[in-house]
């Protein structure tokens, strides 16, 4: 049984609009991640939480919002979409820092018009 | 910040050929190591993970190297089949980063054929 679910698998949004990509987890873990996969690269990290109603900065955070209202659920807000969103985006949770294996969702593809 | 470089992005190998794949780093502090699998269309599976104490490391047909002098982590396919056609990411975790973070090499995409 999937421990990582994404909502919804894909997507197509106009520019400016609003989007809401959501996460839910079951393994019961502290850390969850959002991460964009652009085609044929690999995966950047756009921003992560470690508890719940607390969200940190990744690594290209800028035009993206987080949410992570309880330790099972975490969102990614893109406010005004842009084509440059465009893009296949992973959540993922691990139970600790450090070393931990992240377990990845079956993704969300966005295609920004 | 870490930066992990992947080498080859695309790879064709015949059925029973090995495949090696190599991802190169920059934090000499990276302790975790691993190798995701993503086949077309999916999410990513982990192959292995390595720690820093580690240099050689079987799985299920393949074997990951790690030489830390060099920063230096490899993948390798013995007697690659069909089924092992799929994108291959290295990903590593450095002990000075804060969080889990993991920077990822940019994949090489594998194909093996009859």
């Amino acid at each position: 049984e999937a421990a990582v679910t994404q909502s919804p698998r894909s997507k197509v949004a106009v520019t400016g609009g609003k989007v809401t990509l959501s996460c839910h987890q079951t393994n019961n873990h502290d850390y969850m991640y959002w991460y964009r996969q652009d085609t044929g690269h690999g995966l950047r990290l756009i921003h992560y939480s470690y508890v719940a109603d607390s969200t940190e900065k990744g690594d290209i955070p800028d035009g993206y919002k987080a949410s992570r209202p309880s330790q099972e659920n975490f969102s990614l807000i893109l406010e005004l979409a842009s084509l440059s969103q465009t893009a296949v985006y992973f959540c993922a949770s691990s139970e600790n820092r450090g070393g931990d294996t992240q377990y990845f969702g079956p993704g969300t593809r966005l295609l920004v018009l | 910040g870490e930066q992990v470089e992947q080498r080859p992005p695309h790879l064709s190998v015949r059925e029973g050929d090995s495949a090696v794949i190599t991802c190169t780093y920059t934090d000499p502090n990276s302790y975790y190591f691993f190798w995701y699998k993503q086949e077309p269309g999916a999410s990513l599976q982990l192959l292995m993970k390595v720690f820093s104490s580690t240099e050689i490391n079987e799985g299920q047909g393949f074997t990951v190297l790690l030489n830390k002098k060099d920063k230096r982590l490899s993948l390798n396919l013995t007697a690659a089949h069909p089924g092992d056609s799929a994108a291959y990411f290295c990903a590593v975790s450095a002990g000075t980063q804060v969080v889990g973070q993991l920077t990822f090499g940019s994949g090489t995409r594998l194909q093996v054929y009859a």
